[in-house]
């Protein structure tokens, strides 16, 4: 399995503001995904990190609030812009590898995300 | 659109007893992977096990086993010999071939083994 690290750990942000989560992965992997797991809820696709394009975004998410970059194999970022209260949650990058698990998925630690 | 349900919020099992945790999903897909995640305290998401839909074979790792249920679509966890590190977060997610390994996750179940 992958080795996956997210930075930071978890943050305090003020509303209006904005904050970019790191994910890296110890190996290279085809795919890339970012979830919200909002408190005492299930994890929610936001968005699968398409390398060289454009993120594909799930319903209910949108480029400009939740930018997110893929520059090479083996790391990608999320961006929260312009912060509420509702973004509060957990973030979460998850990968899959290559090869004949490429249907599998493995989580980073997570990023908790306080707007205050 | 593809919803899987977990019907228990909450369950709690004497350390050493066997329980088990049921999932239920909706699709019309032929093709697809169920999955078994734990997410303990640490909130570090962990594979437990996985189903593929075109095995009759019940999968097996370990203490964990799943009861896969293709016609009715149920996909229940059951974990033997409970430990006290299996109190976590137990996720149900179903995985579509053909979407690019878009993964829909279930509400969880709550799980506290009790010494």
């Amino acid at each position: 399995s992958a080795v996956i690290s997210q930075k930071p750990s978890r943050d305090i942000c003020q509303r209006g503001t904005s904050l970019t989560i790191q994910c890296q992965v110890d190996s290279q992997v085809t795919m890339m995904f970012w979830y919200r797991q909002q408190p005492g809820q299930s994890l929610t696709l936001i968005a699968t990190a398409n390398q060289g394009s454009e993120a594909t975004y799930e319903s209910g998410f949108v480029i400009d609030k939740f930018p997110i970059s893929r520059p090479n194999l083996t790391f990608s970022t999320l961006t929260v812009s312009n912060m509420s209260p509702e973004d509060s949650s957990i973030y979460l990058c998850s990968v899959a590898p290559s090869g004949a698990l490429s249907y599998e998925q493995y989580f980073g630690p997570g990023t908790r995300l306080t707007v205050t | 659109a593809q919803t899987v349900t977990q019907s228990q919020p909450e369950m709690s099992v004497q350390e050493a007893e066997t329980v088990t945790l049921s999932c239920t999903y909706d699709t019309s897909e032929n093709n697809y992977y169920l999955f078994w995640y734990k997410q303990p305290p640490s909130r570090q998401m962990i594979l437990v096990i996985r189903q593929e839909a075109y095995k009759q074979q019940n999968a097996t790792e370990n203490r964990f086993s799943v009861n896969f249920q293709k016609a009715a679509k149920s996909f229940s966890l059951k974990i033997s010999d409970s430990q006290l590190g299996d109190t976590a977060m137990y996720f149900c997610a179903f995985m579509k071939l053909d979407t690019g390994n878009q993964f829909y996750f279930g509400t969880g179940t709550s799980l506290t083994v009790i010494p």
